[in-house]
């Protein structure tokens, strides 16, 4: 149980173009989830929670207008990347938390692995 | 605040041996500690939870509240251990409040 699925895993898009990245949990309903950003060997960063029915909220630096967050059910997250460019090349991984459940686990997605050219 | 500290950042060790995988932690309230393991190519995946008190593929965890610290370990490394570790906190109000994550160490493990 507990599984998160992420649409695309992997996309090619031109430099200006916008892509969305849907995540999904599968066999759980979650108010929250959580969309990262990890780049080759390193630690995941935070970008954004997001909460189901209300705006996002979005760590320190990163720009709201560019990465746009629609949590519209309890089991749907998207990203859309605005305006893409080549630095928002990166790997981008959704987590979400079970309703259901008095924790602070996170299950992850596999990830969408995003460039720009 | 919240942080968690894993300060090796890359750690070696022979097929064999045993491992310890460290964290530490800085939270002022009771918090809840987890340990990910990211293998090649693979999604985050939860390995050893505080509150189950469980062992894992060999691994064990202890929370330390006197030291703030949940190191993990294993007594015998195995190759397929060889993998990215994540030690993460839970606390705070509210169900929107994010794991924290440390840095991350790099097992790898040499036959």
């Amino acid at each position: 149980g507990a599984v998160v699925s992420q649409h695309p895993s992997r996309v090619i898009c031109k430099s200006g173009t916008s892509v969305k990245i849907e995540c999904r949990s599968l066999d759980f309903q979650a108010t929250t989830m959580f969309w990262y950003r990890q780049f080759p060997k390193q630690s995941l960063m935070l970008m954004a929670t997001s909460n189901e029915g209300s705006k996002a909220t979005y760590e320190q630096g990163v720009e709201k207008d560019k990465f746009l967050i629609n949590h519209a059910s309890l089991t749907l997250s998207t990203l859309t990347v605005t305006s893409a460019h080549p630095e928002d090349s990166s790997f981008y991984i959704c987590s979400a938390r079970d309703i259901g459940r008095s924790s602070y686990e996170q299950y992850f997605g596999p990830g969408t692995r995003l460039t720009v050219t | 605040a919240q942080r968690v500290t894993q300060p090796e950042k890359l750690l070696s060790v022979f097929k064999g041996a045993p491992v310890e995988l460290k964290c530490n932690y800085s939270y002022s309230g009771s918090p809840e500690l987890f340990w990910y393991v990211q293998y090649s190519r693979q999604r985050l995946q939860l390995l050893l939870r505080h509150i189950s008190r469980e062992s894992i593929k060999g691994f064990t965890a202890d929370l330390n509240k006197g030291e703030t610290s949940f190191h993990l370990k294993k007594p015998f490394a195995q190759e397929e251990d060889s993998a990215m570790y994540y030690c993460a906190l839970g606390g705070g109000a509210g169900g929107n409040t994010p794991l924290v994550f440390g840095k991350g160490t790099r097992l790898s493990v040499i036959a």
